[in-house]
């Protein structure tokens, strides 16, 4: 199974939003509702920011949102925040059960 | 609530067999799926495989001739097993709940060394 493509990078200024895509295929991204983003700062294990494509677990700031589009997936902070600043993973279920991760976005807050 | 803790060797010879275990407290492995996902240093996420409480697996195409997940519902623990290890599969093994196809929570990770 080949990883799901995210930019290498993307940076932002506080307060302002990015959106991070995340391309697959419609054996996976695009063929069901089952996207995930995780958040990652350094040494530390990933967090769920978003499953299903656009739920948030309970605890999550309401300034992360989720959305797809036919084959990409997407995840958008609005209002950055210094502490935003981390990897980020999307990851999707596919055709053979399995789970499949993206490269990772590291995102800079200038 | 839920939580997970990696335990196993830290270092691990050529050739052979990578063993880590994931205990989990707060909750019962008796429901949801429960999985293993690596991570190399400085790279990215990588898939290898999850268990249901039936006993049913999953795993990651590239890894399928080596890897082995079980569970010990007596213990509340699932175990991983990866055998011909190279330095390639050096990394920080992470387990975690799946629901949804969603990894939540995580353990705080283990750091595998493949060397002789």
């Amino acid at each position: 199974q080949s990883a799901l493509t995210q930019p290498a990078s993307v940076s932002g200024s506080p307060g302002q939003s990015i959106t991070i895509s995340c391309t697959g295929t419609s054996s996976d991204v695009g063929g069901y509702n089952y996207v995930s983003w995780y958040q990652q700062h350094p040494g530390k294990a990933p967090k769920l920011m978003i499953y299903e494509v656009s739920n948030r677990p309970s605890g999550v700031s309401n300034r992360f949102s989720g959305s797809k589009s036919d084959n990409t997936a997407s995840l958008t902070i609005s209002g950055l925040r210094a502490e935003d600043e981390a990897d980020y993973y999307c990851s999707s279920y596919t055709s053979s059960s399995t789970l499949v991760f993206g490269g990772g976005t590291e995102l800079t807050v200038l | 609530q839920v939580q997970l803790q990696e335990s196993g060797p830290g270092l691990v010879k050529p050739s052979e067999t990578l063993s880590l275990t994931c205990t989990v407290s707060g909750g019962s492995i008796s429901s949801f799926y429960w999985g293993w996902i690596r991570q190399p240093p400085g790279k990215g996420l990588e898939y290898i495989g999850y268990i249901y409480n039936t006993g049913s697996t999953n795993y990651n195409p590239s890894l399928k001739s080596r890897v082995t997940i079980s569970m010990d519902t007596s213990k509340n623990q699932f175990s991983l097993k990866l055998s011909s290890v190279t330095a390639a599969d050096t990394a920080v093994y992470y387990c975690a709940r799946i629901s949804a196809a969603a990894g939540e929570p995580w353990g705080q990770g283990t750091l595998v060394t493949v060397s002789s």
